[in-house]
């Protein structure tokens, strides 16, 4: 079964700090891709990074780098000197290449104070 | 640069009423797709068209559901006979495949609420 898993329903970060949100994958496809997508609470879905399957280096944009360990199939996102406006829903996504379509995890809310 | 919009974004509808959404998408795209996201879960795929071909339906369409993109740019969902349990937020997303990484742009959503 593919299925992405998102253990943490929330997760606090005072601001200026570095947080990891958890990501776990399931697949047997050996090619696949990895997203991570930010949603406000306005409801459109943002995307934030990707990460292929054979890509040897860990993705990064901006302060967000992307901690890809396939052989534990765990793609955690690290937002580095969290802000005020990263507060959101944030869902870890995976596609994999013999299908179009993303599947998701169930979203970790993430809440920045001051 | 014109992003993925949506209208209606917010839609009540008494149940046994069909309701019709639109998806305009990046207007470079091929890629279009719809996804159904409830209360507290993930987006799920419903379906996806490349250019004006409906390449692949979930499960999770009905009968009820039908979505079209008739001259390859924008797209409708419509739901016929509405349920309570079709209350959901509906997202279209757009993508351009040339090779490499198919990322999705996700438009703002239209909330559908059946009473």
């Amino acid at each position: 079964a593919q299925k992405i898993t998102q253990t943490q329903p929330g997760m606090f970060v005072q601001e200026k700090e570095a947080v990891t949100l958890d990501c776990t994958y399931d697949t047997s496809d050996p090619s696949y891709g990895l997203f991570w997508y930010k949603q406000p609470s306005s409801g459109e879905m943002i995307f934030l990074i990707y990460q292929g399957s054979y890509d040897q280096q860990n993705a990064t944009e901006g302060r967000y780098s992307l901690n890809f360990q396939k052989a534990r199939k765990s793609a955690n996102l690290v937002i580095s000197a969290s802000q005020l406006g990263d507060s959101a829903m944030y869902f870890c996504a995976m596609m994999p290449y013999n299908t179009d379509k993303l599947i998701f995890g169930t979203g970790t809310r993430l809440q920045v104070f001051p | 640069d014109t992003g993925v919009s949506q209208d209606p974004r917010h839609k009540i509808t008494k149940r046994g009423q069909n309701v019709t959404f639109r998806c305009d998408p990046i207007s470079e795209h091929n890629r279009l797709y719809w996804y159904r996201q409830t209360l507290g879960q993930g987006p799920e795929f419903l379906t996806y068209f490349q250019n004006e071909a409906q390449l692949e339906k979930s499960r999770l369409l009905s009968d009820r559901f039908s979505a079209e993109r008739p001259k390859g740019s924008f797209s409708t969902l419509e739901i016929q006979r509405t349920e309570q349990g079709d209350s959901a937020m509906y997202l279209c997303a757009s993508s351009l495949v040339q090779g490499g990484a198919d990322t999705q742009y996700f438009g703002p959503g239209t909330r559908l609420t059946v009473l």
